[in-house]
């Protein structure tokens, strides 16, 4: 069963703007995170925010969650071309099977040079 | 270089024969995890192992089979009982529980059945 849902499933921007992604879920959540994917390799983890913090920041990155509406975003600023990949969230849940991760399926960003 | 490798990166098999995957990390983790990703669905958890000697089912358990005799070690087998094996398989590992840890993921192993 898959908690996340990303919105957009895709996305194309031009370098250097922004890009938005969200991400909705249904079951109250211990935290989130967001990992990024590019074609064909593994996936890297980019933030974990926990279900008591609204924001964080890494570098471009920034996270909101608003666990009220259960839902999440990822802001990337200044987009470039490195970026295009694939961004997925995933959520691990409040009580129960804490112990695993629970994946969208994923936004495929593209970023136009 | 600490990190988890995944042999081979691609690997091919007729139908009816089974496949065991290997996936080897040297982080000192804890808990391991095997992923399946086609396309359009994103990641499903297959089995997960929290500690040596112990693993559980994930959502998607049937025809495949784990073993995790070593800390470092988590291979998986896909077997002739599962119906459509051709996929992408990820390993991954974490300190400790997901509800404190990020995951850290292998490059993957590509398999394609005919």
């Amino acid at each position: 069963s898959q908690q996340g849902e990303e919105d957009p499933q895709a996305l194309s921007i031009q370098e250097g703007e922004n890009a938005t992604m969200n991400c909705s879920y249904k079951t109250s959540i211990n935290n989130l995170q967001w990992y990024r994917q590019n074609s064909g390799r593994g996936l890297v983890h980019l933030i974990l925010i926990r279900s008591n913090e609204r924001e964080k920041h890494s570098g471009r990155l920034r996270v909101t969650l608003d666990t009220s509406k259960k839902s999440s975003s990822l802001l990337i600023t200044a987009s470039r071309a490195a970026d295009t990949a694939s961004y997925f969230c995933a959520t691990v849940p409040l009580t129960g099977a804490n112990s695993k991760l629970t994946f969208g399926k994923g936004i495929t960003l593209s970023v136009r040079p | 270089d600490g990190g988890i490798t995944q042999s081979p990166k691609y690997l091919f098999r007729k139908e009816g024969q089974n496949v065991t995957l290997s996936c080897e990390q040297n982080l000192n983790h804890d808990a391991m995890y095997w992923y399946r990703q086609d396309p359009g669905q994103g990641l499903r958890l297959i089995y997960y192992s929290q500690i040596v000697n112990d693993f559980q089912k994930g959502d998607i358990a049937e025809g495949y089979s784990v073993s995790r005799e070593k800390k470092e070690s988590f291979p998986l087998t896909v077997t002739s009982a599962q119906k459509n094996p051709t996929a992408f398989y990820l390993c991954a590992s974490t300190p400790g529980k997901p509800s404190n840890y990020e995951q850290y993921f292998g490059p993957g192993t590509r398999l394609t059945v005919t």
